[in-house]
């Protein structure tokens, strides 16, 4: 059974950098066609996409917030890690990691967030 | 960015309803698209990939159709489980967008 969980501070500063690991088992990012990704959710809004690192290393970054974050993995510890710079109150949220797994439906092959972690909840306060 | 616009924003139903919910892409997504149940305090789980594929696990009620811009989520005959919120996310291109979500209420 895939399993992902998120580590990090449950409360940052603004303009800290927020750190994030997400801690993975039953699978490897190694495998052709894997993927971890990092999906956010304000309290009371919408899911929002912001990062995703592949097998063969290939990164993909949400153009929004792209200048702030980087992707990680560190296959022998079985980790993917993000970091998030300059915080700010409205990037309070839980944080979430997903197995991204490369799907047969519909005639062709996608990717798609099939495990997902608990989320951890990250606020920003002074 | 593609925009992905669910419709309607909540639904009030009862047990054994059937329940449709669409969702809209801003621009031709092929099948690229899934649909996640997600209950307060818990993270989202994959009902449907690729527009119409049910995910392992998940029950038969649940089912999924469209392609292009226009899809929906039926679920048959809604249980007492099924009250959450559902959210429509696009995989055709990067950067991939979630719809702002439905919400599942009881009537």
């Amino acid at each position: 059974q895939i399993t992902l969980k998120e580590s990090g501070p449950t409360l940052v500063k603004p303009t800290q950098t927020l750190t994030l690991t997400c801690t993975f088992s039953e699978f490897s990012l190694n495998t052709n066609g894997v993927g971890v990704g990092w999906i956010r959710q304000p309290p009371g809004k919408a899911l929002e996409w912001l990062a995703l690192i592949y097998w063969d290393d290939d990164k993909r970054y949400s153009p929004s917030l792209k200048s702030r974050l980087t992707i990680t993995k560190d296959t022998s510890k079985n980790q993917v890690v993000l970091t998030m710079t300059n915080m700010d109150p409205v990037d309070t949220a839980t944080y979430y990691c997903a197995h991204n797994s490369r799907l047969f439906g519909s005639g062709s092959y996608a990717y798609y967030f099939d495990y997902w972690g608990q989320g951890t909840l990250v606020a920003v306060s002074s | 960015d593609i925009q992905m616009t669910q419709s309607p924003s909540s639904v009030s139903a009862s047990v054994g309803d059937r329940v449709t919910i669409t969702c809209r892409a801003s621009q031709g997504i092929s099948s690229w698209l899934a649909w996640y149940q997600q209950k307060p305090g818990k993270a989202p789980k994959l009902l449907i990939y690729a527009a119409s594929s049910l995910q392992s696990g998940v029950p038969s009620r649940f089912s999924g159709s469209g392609s292009g811009t226009d899809f929906t989520l039926t679920i048959s005959s809604l249980q007492p489980e099924d009250f959450a919120t559902y959210y429509c996310q696009q995989s055709n291109s990067f950067p991939w967008t979630f719809g702002q979500g439905t919400k599942v209420e009881v009537k």
